[in-house]
C-alpha cells in the first residue's frame, strides 16, 4: 500500500533558528514528490516537486531534497511568517498527502 | 498564472439541502480537477477525480450519488453535497491540472470551501 509519513507532527522554533521536515514514503511507481505550505483556512500552495533520488530545489529560506526513501524540507533563519503546516505529497497516479507538520516560529 | 478559485469560501446549509461549490480555473483550460476534502488536523483527502467532458471517479469509499461532480468545462468543475448531513462538514479544496506550460504532474489548488452542516 502506498504511504506517507511526515515527521516531526508539529515543530516550534525560535525565529533564525534552522531545522528539518522530513517525508518518509513508500510507493510504487513514483511520478514525483511535492511539498506545498498550507495557511490556515486556505488551500495548499506549491512549494517544489522533485523528481528523482539526488535532486534539489531552493526558494528563498527553503530547500528541498530527495532520495530514494524520503524526502526533507531544510528551513534556513526562519521567521515568523515561514508558519504554516508544510505538506508533503507523493504523486503515483495520483496525489497521496502525508498528514503535515504544523511549524511554529517565535520572534 | 495557474490561479483556481472557488466559490462560496464558506457556506452553512440545514441538515438535508444541497450545496453546490464550483472550482475555476481563472487562466488557463484544466484537462482534469480533483476534489478532496480536509478536516481539521488532518490531511488532505482525495474525494475524486474529473475530466473534462467524462464522468468523475471517486475514491473507494465516497458515494457518488451523495457527491456530484460535473466537469462540464476545461475551467469549470461543481461538486454538489446531496442532503447533506452534519458528518458532511468539512474543507473542501479542488485542484486543477494539465496546464500549458507546466509539468503534466503539478496540481494547483484553490483557496478552499468550509461547509457547515448545521
Amino acid at each position: 500500500e502506498d504511504q506517507v509519513t511526515q515527521s516531526p507532527e508539529a515543530l516550534r522554533l525560535q525565529e533564525g533558528e534552522s531545522s528539518s521536515l522530513n517525508c518518509s514514503y513508500t510507493v510504487s511507481g513514483l511520478r514525483g514528490l511535492f511539498w506545498y505550505r498550507q495557511d490556515p483556512g486556505k488551500g495548499p500552495e506549491f512549494l517544489f516537486t522533485l523528481y528523482s533520488a539526488g535532486e534539489e530545489k531552493e526558494k528563498e529560506r527553503l530547500k528541498a531534497t530527495l532520495t530514494k526513501k524520503e524526502s526533507f524540507l531544510h528551513i534556513t533563519a526562519p521567521k515568523p511568517e515561514d508558519s504554516a503546516t508544510y505538506l508533503c505529497a507523493v504523486n503515483t497516479d495520483k496525489l497521496i498527502f502525508g498528514t503535515g507538520t504544523r511549524l511554529q516560529v517565535f520572534p | 498564472g495557474a490561479v483556481v478559485s472557488q466559490h462560496p469560501s464558506w457556506v452553512i446549509c440545514k441538515s438535508g439541502t444541497s450545496v453546490k461549490i464550483e472550482c475555476r480555473s481563472l487562466d488557463f483550460q484544466a484537462t482534469t480537477m480533483f476534489w478532496y476534502r480536509q478536516f481539521p488536523k488532518q490531511s488532505l483527502m482525495l474525494m475524486a477525480t474529473s475530466n473534462e467532458g467524462s464522468k468523475a471517479t471517486y475514491e473507494q469509499g465516497v458515494e457518488k450519488d451523495k457527491f456530484l461532480i460535473n466537469h462540464a468545462s476545461l475551467t469549470l468543475s461543481t461538486l454538489t453535497v446531496t442532503s447533506a448531513h452534519p458528518e458532511d462538514s468539512s474543507f473542501y479544496i479542488c485542484s486543477a491540472r494539465g496546464l500549458a506550460g507546466y509539468s503534466y504532474n503539478e496540481q494547483f489548488f484553490g483557496p478552499g470551501t468550509r461547509l457547515t452542516v448545521l
